[in-house]
């Protein structure tokens, strides 16, 4: 069974840092592209981030580009997600995802195929 | 970008009825459209990939269609369990990837 658990939200003042962790298990970690998700809470999902398996592309939305780092141990099975310089805008409820199981008639995986429980960050004085 | 708009925002059904959902694209997203099923508290679950095809253990009662930039989820003889918040999500021009604003589906 495929499980990914998020750790590390927590409250955090604005200018701040913090690191999320999404430590996963029931599959291949190295052989998939990850990502982030995020969702301020009573409103829609936005995507964050994503990194691709061997951790040599990634890639970020503008509104965190800069101030985000996503980060991966394959080792490990682990992806992270480092956030500096938070802003109050940043708190939401951060997802880790997986890339898709299957190919679409297209040729692409890049859907959410698998959620965590989500890691609430919130940025406040 | 691409946008996403979905619509109707929020959509009043009896159970045992259908319920269809709308998802535009600002441009064509050929068929590079998913659909995540959301529940309060709860992490969001795929529906649907490739603008029709179901993702594994997905009930045959939810059905997805459409191309290039409008799409449209179906949802046959609505059950308790199906109340929830719907995302359509495009991948195909992408960073970013992106979601829709969601659809509310409450009971009538």
């Amino acid at each position: 069974e495929v499980q990914l658990v998020e750790s590390g939200g927590g409250l955090v003042q604005p200018g701040g840092s913090l690191r999320l962790s999404c430590a996963a298990s029931g599959f291949t970690f190295s052989t998939f592209w990850m990502y982030w998700v995020r969702q301020v809470p009573g409103k829609g999902l936005v995507w964050v981030s994503l990194i691709n398996s061997d951790g040599s592309k990634t890639m970020y939305a503008d509104s965190v580009k800069g101030r985000f780092t996503v980060s991966r141990d394959n080792a490990e099975s682990t992806l992270y997600l480092q956030m500096n310089s938070l802003r109050v805008e940043d708190t939401a409820v951060y997802y880790c995802a997986r890339e898709g199981n299957y190919y679409d008639s297209t040729g692409s995986l890049r859907y959410f195929q698998h959620w965590g429980q989500g890691a609430l960050v919130t940025v406040s004085s | 970008e691409v946008v996403m708009t979905q619509s109707p925002a929020t959509l009043s059904v009896s159970p045992g009825e259908r319920a269809t959902l709308s998802c535009r694209a600002s441009q064509s997203v050929g068929i590079n459209l998913a659909w995540y099923q959301q529940k309060p508290g709860r992490s969001p679950r795929l529906l649907i990939y490739g603008a029709s095809t179901r993702a594994a253990g997905i009930p045959a009662r939810f059905s997805g269609s459409g191309s290039g930039t409008e799409f449209t989820l179906t949802i046959n003889s609505l059950q308790s369990e199906d109340f929830a918040v719907y995302y359509c999500q495009q991948y195909h021009n992408w960073p970013p990837l992106t979601f829709g604003g969601g659809t509310k589906v409450e009971t009538k």
